[in-house]
């Protein structure tokens, strides 16, 4: 069975940093992509970052360019995002997810639970 | 344009069919994934690609894409479909993935 688990997230005060980290196991995780997606209190779902199975290539919604980083350790089947220079706004629930991919078409599947991030003073 | 819009809530009765709306761009390129979220739990993939169903979904749901338009559709909604539903694809560069605004589906 494929299961993610995140930690990590907490209580941080503006300008801050956290790191999530996200374990994977039931899968090759190397040979898949892996995202970051989080969800603020109340709000839609947003696609935060993205990075390819070999950690090589990476992605980045606009909003957080230049303050995270999203990172991998294949021999520890473990997904990171380094988060700095923390925000109000990025105050949200943070998931990771498997990222599926065809002909045109990708998906998140499956999601973990997710690991709440407040940033706050 | 990178969004997706989706009617924000839409209502159905026990039993019928219906119809979720997505549009954008990127969609004449690109095919949409779709979750459904129940309150406190994570997003959970009921269609992927052109019209795939993840192993364990009713294949009550379905999907369809014309233009910029996806569709996602539940024949004889049933209660425990409530919930909130959000499409999802890459965006027009195709470098980033974005997510619909999201529809509340209420099953009176």
């Amino acid at each position: 069975e494929v299961q993610l688990l995140e930690s990590g997230g907490g209580l941080v005060q503006p300008g801050g940093s956290l790191r999530l980290s996200c374990a994977a196991s039931g899968f090759n995780f190397r040979n898949y992509a892996m995202s970051w997606v989080r969800q603020a209190p109340g709000k839609g779902l947003e696609w935060v970052s993205t990075s390819s199975g070999g950690g090589d290539s990476t992605y980045y919604t606009d909003s957080v360019k230049g303050r995270f980083t999203i990172s991998r350790d294949n021999s520890k089947n473990t997904l990171y995002l380094q988060m700095n220079s923390l925000r109000a706004e990025d105050t949200a629930v943070y998931h990771c997810a498997k990222v599926g991919s065809a002909t045109r078409a990708n998906w998140f599947d499956p999601w973990g639970q997710g690991t709440l991030v407040t940033v706050s003073s | 344009s990178s969004e997706l819009t989706q009617d924000p809530a839409v209502s159905v009765a026990l039993g019928q069919t219906v119809r979720i709306t997505c549009q954008g761009d990127s969609l004449r390129s690109y095919y949409a994934s779709w979750y459904q979220q129940k309150p406190g739990q994570a997003p959970v993939l009921v269609i992927y690609g052109k019209n795939n169903r993840p192993s364990g979904i009713p294949d009550r749901f379905s999907g369809s894409s014309s233009g910029n338009t996806a569709s996602l559709t539940i024949t004889g909604a049933q209660a425990e479909d409530e919930a909130d539903y959000y499409c999802h694809s890459r965006d027009s560069s195709g470098d980033h993935y974005v997510f619909g605004t999201g529809t509340e589906v209420t099953v009176l």
